[in-house]
């Protein structure tokens, strides 16, 4: 089974840092992974996925994701944080040969952004 | 987003009373699933559907009962709610394939006294 960890609950950057959000997976197989964004009191929307295509993703809003099958991880990235990115991230997995197969999403790093 | 509306938007009830959460969707996708989202635990899935009348359970299935007697309604019942059971709903759908993007609604509160 599919699962993802992301490491450390909560980042906090100042506006122009380099943003850091860390996700590691386990799969017997290469799965797709997924990056979502929520917003205060709103749902979850897609910033990028990896499917197998380029181990390096670019995604919505300036981030950007580096598939590493050695290291089993997917950790997002943005050189320079912006106040607006400040949000709750969840890295998400999702097995290649289930079409019905639901995401399995990790416990969420919520990113804070100081002026 | 696409045309997923969740209702009602927030809901207070009683220990012990059934509640019936309602995800409507206008895309016609195939999958659709319900996820409970609670602090320090992210998304979790509850139950998902494969087609109208074609469901299974997700990791924290105890409690609740799902229904989907056509494509676009797919609906939650918790049989007794109790105090455990106040999250956040989230229904969502796929049209397809596992390397698409879920389309979410915008959530249930939901608050079990």
């Amino acid at each position: 089974a599919q699962s993802v960890t992301q490491l450390g609950s909560h980042v906090s950057v100042s506006e122009g840092a380099l943003v850091l959000l860390r996700c590691n997976y386990s799969s017997s197989v290469p799965p797709y992974l997924f990056w979502y964004v929520q917003y205060p009191n709103q749902g979850l929307q897609l910033l990028l996925k990896y499917t197998s295509a380029a181990t390096l993703v670019k995604g919505i809003n300036g981030f950007e994701a580096e598939f590493k099958k050695s290291e089993t991880s997917f950790h997002l990235t943005k050189p320079s944080a912006h106040m607006s990115d400040a949000a709750e991230y969840f890295c998400a997995v999702s097995g290649r040969n289930q079409a019905g197969t639901a995401l399995i999403f990790g416990k969420g790093t919520t990113l804070s952004v100081s002026s | 987003d696409a045309g997923i509306t969740q209702s009602p938007r927030h809901k207070v009830t009683e220990t012990g009373t059934p509640v019936t959460l309602r995800c409507h969707q206008t895309e016609n996708h195939r999958y659709m699933y319900w996820y409970r989202q609670d602090p320090g635990h992210g998304l979790r899935l509850i139950h998902y559907s494969y087609g109208v009348k074609d469901t299974d359970k997700g990791e924290v299935s105890d409690g609740y009962s799902v229904s989907r007697s056509k494509t676009e309604d797919f609906l939650l019942t918790l049989e007794s709610a109790t105090s455990s059971q106040t999250s956040v709903y989230f229904c969502a759908t796929r049209p397809g394939q596992p390397n698409e993007k879920l389309f979410f609604g915008s959530g249930t509160q939901l608050s079990v006294l």
